[in-house]
């Protein structure tokens, strides 16, 4: 089973700062990764897809990248609605599986 | 607009068995793969269970395999997830998912509904 690790678990930054989560297999996935966000009680949302493929609706200040083991979602100047978690998530190899998250907190 | 509505959850005693159903609307149902993912609560997600879009192929995490049983109603546009044998493990969030694409199975869920709740306890 591919292990996600996602660093950090938790992020605290202010209104128009960049945020930086990377999200690290334990081998390699290619690009076929994925990243989720979660707001509390809410469902998750997909927003990127193949690494680095914004989904439909996603704010153009989120990008993602990587490849093989490592990947980035940055979000270039946050906004209060940005707090909430966010999953990576590969479907490289069965099973399909998700890291653990970062809780990203705005000030 | 796309619309899941799962359904079905509940307080069941280790052993028994229950039957979660997901109404979709506002998509061609039969063109896309529909999921199961599962989160308890305050924690991570884990994929459970997965149907092709003609129920051709179906694929179960290890944890639920041989216990757990996934199926489709095109004709009503429902997904179920008929699940046996439960373990207070089992106990999550249950979300129906969409697969992003049509046809063959990409296994990126770009549309969940709300989540039926399932308590595995005696």
């Amino acid at each position: 089973e591919i292990v996600l690790t996602q660093s950090p678990a938790t992020l605290s930054l202010s209104p128009g700062e960049r945020a930086t989560l990377s999200c690290r297999a334990s081998q390699s996935v290619a690009t076929y990764s994925a990243w989720y966000q979660q707001k509390p009680g809410q469902a998750p949302r997909l927003l990127f897809y193949d690494a680095s493929n914004r989904a439909t609706g996603i704010p153009a200040r989120f990008s993602g990248s990587g490849s093989g083991t490592d990947f980035t979602l940055t979000i270039s100047s946050l906004e209060p609605e940005d707090s909430a978690v966010y999953y990576c998530q590969q479907r490289n190899s069965w099973p399909y599986t998700f890291g653990q998250g970062t809780k990203l907190e705005i000030k | 607009e796309v619309q899941l509505a799962e359904s079905g959850g509940g307080l069941v005693q280790p052993g028994w068995s229950l039957r979660l159903s997901c109404a979709a609307s506002g998509f061609t149902f039969d063109d896309y793969a529909m999921h199961w993912v599962r989160q308890v609560p305050g924690k991570g997600l884990e994929w459970v269970s997965g149907i092709s879009w003609d129920s051709g192929t179906t694929g179960y995490a290890d944890s639920v395999r041989g216990r757990f049983s996934i199926s489709r109603d095109d004709a009503k546009n429902f997904l179920y997830l008929q699940m046996h044998d439960l373990r207070p493990e089992d106990t999550a969030l249950y979300y129906c998912a969409k697969d992003k694409r049509s046809g063959s199975a990409a296994y990126y869920f770009d549309y969940w509904g709300q989540g039926a709740l399932v308590t595995v306890s005696s």
